[in-house]
């Protein structure tokens, strides 16, 4: 149990639609960062957050967006959805640079 | 292009054995390496983190670190069925955590 939650579980989209996900860090963790991990793949760095701004960016499009809030809570945007974000996207919190601590992710399906 | 390469196996010991994992990195300036454990279907569990060469130990659980080969290990002594899963690797330096694909290893009873 690493007290980093995410929203919804799972979720079924279909293509062109847009999708929130959610996180809640764990108490304590100022920094989040989200991944994209496709079946079969390592987890692939999308952003990280660092006290409300975007402290890096992965090789993902503009479409791949994001927030952190004074909690230090944060959320995944992903506009105009395409068959290939099908994927599980995790979210991970740390105290700065210290080592990071997954949810449990977000099943995301394109049909 | 910053690289971790793992063997994706799959991995078989037998339960009671060693199982050794390893991973090269490509960035040279990485300070800081990570093991992480995945079961299938679920997300990744911090099992080691090691930043400096040489050894360290952690119960049945030992990370390597060459990085002067850009080589880190990960050994499993006394090897359990509830070790099968996923290993992954990660590494980051001035950036942010970069995985391997994962070496998937099967304790068999």
């Amino acid at each position: 149990e690493t007290g980093v939650t995410q929203s919804p579980t799972h979720l079924i989209k279909t293509r062109g639609q847009q999708v929130t996900l959610r996180c809640s860090s764990q108490s304590g963790h100022n920094t989040v960062s989200w991944y994209q991990q496709a079946l079969g793949q390592g987890p692939q760095f999308i952003f990280q957050y660092y006290r409300e701004e975007e402290n890096g960016r992965g090789n993902f499009p503009p479409r791949f967006s994001g927030l952190q809030f004074p909690n230090y809570s944060s959320e995944l945007n992903v506009n105009a959805l395409e068959l290939d974000d099908s994927a599980l996207y995790l979210c991970a919190s740390s105290w700065e640079d210290q080592p990071q601590h997954f949810g449990d992710g977000t099943r995301l399906s394109i049909l | 292009q910053k690289e971790v390469e793992q063997n994706s196996g799959p991995l078989s010991v037998p339960e009671g054995a060693i199982a050794s994992l390893n991973c090269t990195y490509s960035d040279r300036v990485s300070q800081s390496f990570f093991w992480y454990r995945q079961y299938s279907g679920k997300s990744p569990e911090l099992i080691m983190s090691i930043y400096s060469n040489g050894d360290k130990e952690d119960g049945r659980f030992t990370a390597q670190l060459n990085k002067a080969s850009q080589y880190v290990s990960l050994l499993i002594r006394d090897s359990q069925p509830s070790d099968s899963a996923t290993y992954l690797c990660a590494v980051s330096g001035n950036t942010p955590l970069v995985f391997g694909k994962g070496t998937r290893l099967s304790v068999i009873a």
